[in-house]
């Protein structure tokens, strides 16, 4: 069966830190693996990756993708609290498959 | 501005009432999705639609309806024969219906069934 699992499932950590959010995933045909994050409403896209150890960069966050181990980092540099958010992964092969999302709360 | 736009933002109804969520996009986009989402659990598709008059069941599709008679919009349907409706409700679209293409997403529906 297809999964996309992301861990850990919640995390709270001071302004400053720096924190990294895990997604594996088992699918049959991976296209690719995206990342959002959700804050009170609608998941905002955050990055796509396609090709195995390519670095995505914006501002404090970026990502990478391992496509022979199956699993993907989001890494936020130098938290903040506007950070505190829901990052979901999900995974696309025939269908979008969504994890759980990791739930990171930032505080002051 | 362009954008999905989902409405209402909260809606409360009785059990065994139908009830219709709208969705509105206006960024010229081919395709687009209705998604559940439940405490604790990742977001599940409903139905998904990649054409005008064109649409598909997901993976929970029992108890909802879509239509898609124009572009820029794809209404979901709760109906009385959805055994747990209360969660929030996603709308997503995305430039085609292409497997690899990013999915943006609305403001969402939260529903509560009395």
């Amino acid at each position: 069966e297809d999964k996309v699992v992301q861990s850990p499932l919640s995390l709270v950590v001071h302004e400053g830190d720096t924190v990294t959010l895990n997604c594996s995933y088992e699918v049959t045909n991976f296209r690719s693996l995206l990342w959002y994050k959700q804050e009170k409403k609608a998941p905002t896209f955050l990055f796509m990756l396609t090709s195995s150890g390519i670095e995505k960069k914006s501002g404090r966050l970026s990502s990478i993708l391992d496509k022979k181990e199956l699993f993907s980092i989001l890494n936020i540099t130098a938290t903040q609290t506007g950070d505190s958010a829901v990052y979901l992964c999900a995974v696309i092969d025939d269908k979008i498959i969504f994890g759980k999302g990791t739930r990171l709360h930032i505080l002051p | 501005d362009g954008g999905i736009t989902q409405s209402p933002k909260y809606l409360f109804r009785k059990e065994g009432q139908n009830v219709t969520l709208s969705c509105e996009q206006n960024l010229n986009h081919d395709a687009m999705y209705w998604y559940r989402q439940d405490p604790g659990q990742g977001l599940r598709l409903i139905y998904y639609s990649q054409i005008v008059n064109d649409f598909q069941k997901g993976d929970i599709a029992e108890g909802y309806s879509v239509s898609r008679e124009k572009k820029e919009s794809f209404p979901l349907t709760v109906t009385s024969a959805q055994k747990n409706p209360t969660a929030f409700y996603l709308c997503a679209s995305s430039l085609t219906g292409r497997r690899t293409d990013t999915q943006y997403f609305g403001p969402g529906t939260r529903l509560t069934v009395l």
